[in-house]
């Protein structure tokens, strides 16, 4: 149980567009998902709070406008990454929780979606 | 604030050797403690997670974590390396405070040389 979906796992797109990635929860309702960037040999960067049915709360230093994030029903939630560029390329994470309030609850995380903008 | 550090960048060890990778922690309140570990190109897995109760907590893959107040530290071991648990670990703290949020540290890559 609690698996979450990451697609696409691998994308390419030419710099100035804009590309979305969905992430979710398959067997579990996840009314908070989570959205992270990793860098090269680096840890995991929160990049923002997904809540179903509100908007999502971007971590300090994270765009907004650039980043921007859905999450329509208790099973899904996107980023997309709008007007990328390539220092927009990275590998981007979603989890969730089971949980959802318990705090004892681990998360669940996606496969990741590497993204290559060139 | 929370925080989590993980003071070594690279563990190595023989196979067949006990292993640990540290992890101190910084929270308000009473933590909850957890180690993921990624292999390469994947999401995090879940390992092991601390709430409350025995100090000893035992996780997938036979590793362990020892929770420690006083010290506030969650290093996680393993009697026996294996090759295959070479990978990426991360220890990460959710405080009484601050919602669901997880802090994560930055990571320690373990190598188990045959």
């Amino acid at each position: 149980g609690a698996v979450v979906s990451q697609h696409p796992s691998r994308v390419i797109c030419k710099s100035g567009t804009s590309v979305k990635i969905e992430c979710r929860s398959l067997d579990f309702q996840a009314t908070t998902m989570f959205w992270y960037r990793q860098f090269p040999k680096k840890s995991l960067m929160l990049m923002a709070t997904s809540n179903e049915g509100s908007k999502a709360t971007y971590e300090q230093g994270v765009e907004k406008d650039k980043f921007l994030i859905n999450h329509a029903s208790l099973t899904l939630s996107t980023l997309t990454v709008t007007s990328a560029h390539p220092e927009d390329s990275s590998f981007y994470i979603c989890s969730a929780s089971p949980g959802q309030g318990a705090r004892g609850y681990g998360y669940t995380f996606g496969s990741g979606t590497r993204l290559t903008v060139v | 604030a929370q925080s989590v550090a993980q003071p070594e960048d690279q563990v190595n060890v023989a196979e067949g050797n006990p292993l640990t990778v540290k992890c101190t922690y910084s929270v308000s309140g009473n933590p909850y403690l957890f180690w993921y570990v990624q292999y390469p190109n994947r999401g995090l897995q879940f390992l092991l997670k601390y709430i409350t109760g025995d100090n000893l907590v035992k996780g997938s893959y036979g590793f362990e974590a020892e929770f420690n107040k006083s010290q506030t530290s969650f290093h996680l071991k393993k009697p026996s390396a294996l090759v295959s648990d070479s990978a990426l670990y991360f220890c990460a703290v959710r405080g009484a405070t601050g919602g669901f949020k997880t802090i994560f540290g930055a990571g320690t890559r373990l190598f188990v040389k045959a």
